[in-house]
């Protein structure tokens, strides 16, 4: 079964800095998607990054970039000039490509941004 | 406004006594699924359905009943709610089971059974 590890329940970084998340997974798939997600104290989850496993090159979202090494089997988050806005829950998640009925969450790591 | 809509956002109710959360979206997806988050575990699936009619279990169906009559509708059903199922549940959908794109989920509905 395919599993997601978050390693960090919480991280802290000042307001204007950079922050990077860490995710790794384990599948014997090789077609598959690779999530973030952004849960704010309003609950809502929040799609910030996805990556398609076929691509090598690292997706990006204005501050959002991931660093995805395949290889490896990790998924990182980098999350640049912090906002008070990005304090949030994130969760990592990964989906099998044909067959899939569901996204396999990881634990969640919760960010403190510090004015 | 395409959306997932849950109800309720929060509710409270007593060992045993059956209760329905409703789930609903506007998007025509035939895929809907249910999520209950813990602290420490992520989220985890319920049950998920492919399309009308079609439902199956996911990783933690046991307490829970769900039915699928409408293409919209997706109700949650705890028959005899135990204080073991206080979470938070996720409805979430997608236009198709294979989309590669993410969920778009419900706005949660944080359940206390006492």
């Amino acid at each position: 079964a395919q599993t997601v590890t978050q390693s960090q329940p919480e991280m802290s970084v000042q307001e204007a800095e950079t922050v990077t998340l860490s995710c790794t997974y384990d599948t014997s798939e090789s077609d598959y998607y690779l999530f973030w997600y952004k849960q704010p104290p309003s609950r809502q989850m929040i799609l910030v990054i996805r990556q398609e496993a076929y691509k090598q090159q690292n997706a990006t979202e204005n501050r959002f970039s991931v660093n995805f090494q395949k290889a490896a089997k990790s998924f990182s988050l980098k999350i640049s000039d912090s906002q008070l806005g990005d304090a949030a829950m994130y969760f990592c998640a990964y989906r099998r490509g044909q067959g899939a009925q569901k996204l396999v969450f990881g634990q969640g790591t919760r960010l403190t941004i510090n004015p | 406004e395409a959306q997932v809509t849950q109800n309720p956002r929060y509710l409270i109710t007593v060992t045993g006594k059956k209760l329905t959360v409703t789930c609903s979206q506007n998007m025509n997806h035939e895929y809907m699924s249910w999520y209950r988050q813990d602290p420490g575990l992520g989220l985890r699936q319920i049950y998920y359905s492919m399309n009308v009619e079609v439902t199956d279990k996911g990783d933690v169906p046991e307490g829970y009943k769900v039915s699928r009559k409408e293409k919209r509708n997706f109700p949650l059903i705890l028959e005899s709610p135990s204080p073991n199922q206080t979470s938070l549940y996720f409805c979430a959908s997608s236009l198709r089971v294979y989309f590669p794109y993410g969920y778009t989920f419900g706005s949660g509905t944080r359940l206390t059974v006492v």
